[in-house]
């Protein structure tokens, strides 16, 4: 595609509902990150793909995250049993092999009552 | 513990102004050094400077690295309103799965 693509753009839930994220990479692009950034706060890393392998989740903040990514393409994260402290926006960047430069999806507002 | 400051936190200023923002840096195996404007919701990339003392410049936006004292600075001249957002840098660390090191921003506000 011409660019990441990261649906839904808003989702509003209630606490303890599960939700899915997902995100559409750049055609192509091998590596794909999740980060989270809540309301006035730097970008906080999640995970790291390089294909459909996760070398690197140490930014889940807990079990209840969890993110898998198919075909070396789509990726969904999934929130279960989420709570207040969820709410932020998710950004989703991918970026070539060999590539420094992430490109940024718009993100998902994601806010639980 | 690889870390990425940036100051100031916050800047005010008017149109026709220029503005200098800091970036520095303490990563092992430093790669490259990246700039992002953040304006709603998606960083969108400024530059990359990986050689020190090599400008990169697009428009009244420009950018320099100094890998000896480990900063870097983003200069925008002629400010416009256009260009209130935060600025974020970001170091890539080339032995830690090339994972971006985020800095906080600097918050931009361009008044008229």
């Amino acid at each position: 595609g011409a660019g990441v693509s990261q649906s839904p753009s808003n989702k509003v839930t209630e606490k303890g509902k599960d939700v899915e994220l997902r995100c559409d990479p750049i055609s192509g692009h091998t590596a794909l990150y999740w980060y989270r950034q809540s309301l006035g706060q730097g970008l906080e890393f999640l995970i790291y793909f390089q294909g459909n392998s996760a070398p690197d989740k140490s930014g889940l903040p807990s079990d209840r995250f969890s993110a898998e990514r198919t075909g070396g393409s789509v990726s969904t994260l999934t929130i279960q049993r989420t709570q207040q402290e969820d709410s932020a926006v998710y950004l989703c960047a991918s970026s070539s092999l060999g590539g420094n430069e992430q490109f940024f999806g718009p993100g998902t507002r994601l806010t639980v009552l | 513990e690889d870390k990425v400051v940036q100051s100031p936190l916050s800047l005010v200023v008017h149109e026709g102004d220029t503005v200098t923002l800091n970036c520095s840096y303490e990563v092992t195996n430093f790669r490259s050094l990246l700039w992002y404007k953040q304006e709603k919701k998606a960083p969108t990339f400024l530059f990359m400077l990986t050689s020190s003392g090599i400008e990169k410049k697009s428009g009244r936006l420009s950018s320099i690295l100094d890998k000896k004292e480990l900063f870097s600075i983003l200069n925008i001249t002629a400010t416009q309103t256009g260009d209130s957002a935060v600025y974020l840098c970001a170091v890539i660390n080339a032995g830690n799965n090339r994972k971006l090191i985020w800095g906080l921003g600097t918050s931009l506000a361009v008044n008229p």
